[in-house]
């Protein structure tokens, strides 16, 4: 069965503390992306990432940062530098050969207390 | 970089009846245009896309067409039901963007039996 999984679906952590969303895939696709959502407005690119060890900055990067050591995996870590980090945060992919098609995962939404 | 406008923000029909969502976006560069549906807590679901060298496109209720000199593109769905209830975002890609999405702000669809 494959697909995109994120983990947990929702996650709640105290102000200042670091917290990383987790976002798998065996879809064996090569480009992976993280997308943040808020009340009533479109999806915002945080960080994408082409291939393994090497990723770049969306547009709202500031107070994020990622890692892509395996192709399967692009974890998502919310900085305490992040001013706002309660949002629904989704992950996606896609097998970057001239397809354009990018799917979601199930997402998860974070609030922070 | 690409600025997407979606409207309208909400939108309201009775079971039946068609529906209509339109797009604009800024970037000629742009070749990628995809529709996709989210419920309620969900990941977004790819539901129709169409390149940058088609006019239009239909897959049983739903339609997609695209005017490139004008920068817009526009979501059609027919014979509308309550299960199409949802949010759905356009969005843009291509040129140097490598895959990246920019979505519109989101469409919330409500078919009332």
């Amino acid at each position: 069965d494959g697909g995109i999984t994120q983990s947990p679906k929702y996650l709640f952590r105290k102000e200042g503390q670091n917290v990383t969303l987790s976002c798998e895939q065996n879809l064996n696709h090569d480009a992976m992306y993280w997308y943040r959502q808020d009340p009533g407005q479109g999806l915002r690119l945080i960080y994408y990432s082409q291939i393994v060890n090497d990723f770049q900055k969306g547009d709202i990067a500031e107070g994020y940062s990622v890692s892509r050591e395996k192709k399967e995996s692009f974890p998502l870590t919310v900085t305490s530098a992040q001013k706002n980090p309660t949002a629904f945060y989704l992950c996606a992919s896609r097998i970057d050969r001239g397809v354009d098609e990018q799917f979601f995962g199930p997402g998860t939404r974070l609030t922070v207390l | 970089g690409e600025n997407v406008e979606q409207h309208p923000s909400t939108l309201s029909v009775q079971e039946g009846d068609s529906a209509v969502i339109k797009c604009t976006y800024s970037d000629s560069a742009s070749n990628y245009f995809p529709w996709y549906k989210q419920e309620l807590g969900k990941g977004p679901q790819l539901i129709i896309d169409i390149r940058s060298n088609v006019g239009e496109k239909k897959d049983q209720r739903i339609a997609v067409t695209l005017n490139k000199t004008a920068k817009h593109f526009s979501l059609h769905i027919t014979e509308t039901q309550p299960e199409d209830s949802a949010v759905y975002f356009c969005a843009a890609a291509g040129g140097t963007s490598y895959g990246k999405l920019t979505f519109g702000q989101g469409t919330i669809l409500t078919v009332h039996p």
